[in-house]
């Protein structure tokens, strides 16, 4: 099986930062790559697809880069909605694969 | 609009079976590939279960291959999840979700809000 390793597992920030969240498999997925941001009590949202492609209705402060194993999130400006947990998760073969989270906590 | 509505959740012994579903609404449901993923109390999401984008492949994590079983009935645009041998560790949050694509991928582009399961004596 494919694992899902990201890093940081938490982090702080302000309002206005730029954050970059990391993700990597244990072996190539080419681009088969996707980011959910999940709120608590709430369902996944999707908001990148196939490593680089934003979903619709995703803000454009939202990219994702990379190729491979080894994948990043970037939120350009970090805005009070974003506060949230981050999971990767790879689409490449079944069985599907989740990273552990980050969480983005303000600072 | 697209809804994903999922029931048959509760609390169940060890060794218990309990069936969950997925009522679908909003788009056409025989077209989708569908999957079960489940986040256990306090802790990261895990994929269980999947129909490819055909409909007719089924997947499963080796977590719960031979305990449980997927399906769906395009006539009600529901999907479902027989589970059985039920063991403490599948306490869970249990989301259905739909693919984004009608291709054979997996991304998830809308998902149910999800029922809780609870393996307990």
């Amino acid at each position: 099986d494919i694992q899902m390793t990201q890093s940081p597992s938490s982090l702080s920030a302000s309002v206005g930062d730029r954050v970059t969240i990391t993700c990597r498999a244990s072996q190539s997925i080419s681009s088969y790559l996707n980011w959910y941001q999940q709120k608590p009590g709430k369902a996944p949202k999707l908001l990148i697809y196939a490593a680089s492609s934003l979903q619709s209705g995703v803000p454009s402060r939202f990219s994702g880069s990379g190729s491979g194993t080894d994948f990043t999130l970037t939120i350009s400006s970090l805005q009070p909605e974003d506060f949230a947990t981050y999971y990767c998760q790879h689409s490449y073969i079944t069985p599907l694969g989740f990273g552990g989270g980050t969480k983005v906590e303000i600072k | 609009e697209v809804q994903l509505v999922e029931s048959g959740g509760g609390l169940v012994q060890p060794g218990g079976s309990l069936r969950l579903s997925c009522a679908a609404s909003g788009f056409t449901f025989s077209n989708y590939g569908m999957s079960w993923v489940r986040q256990a109390p306090g802790k990261g999401l895990e994929w269980v279960s999947g129909f490819s984008g055909s409909g007719h492949s089924t997947y499963y994590a080796d977590s719960v291959k031979g305990r449980f079983t997927i399906s769906r009935d395009n006539s009600k645009n529901t999907l479902y999840l027989q589970m059985n041998s039920l063991r403490d560790e599948d306490t869970a949050v249990y989301h259905c979700a739909k693919t984004k694509r009608t291709s054979n991928d997996w991304e998830f582009d809308y998902w149910g809000q999800g029922t809780l399961v609870t393996v307990s004596s």
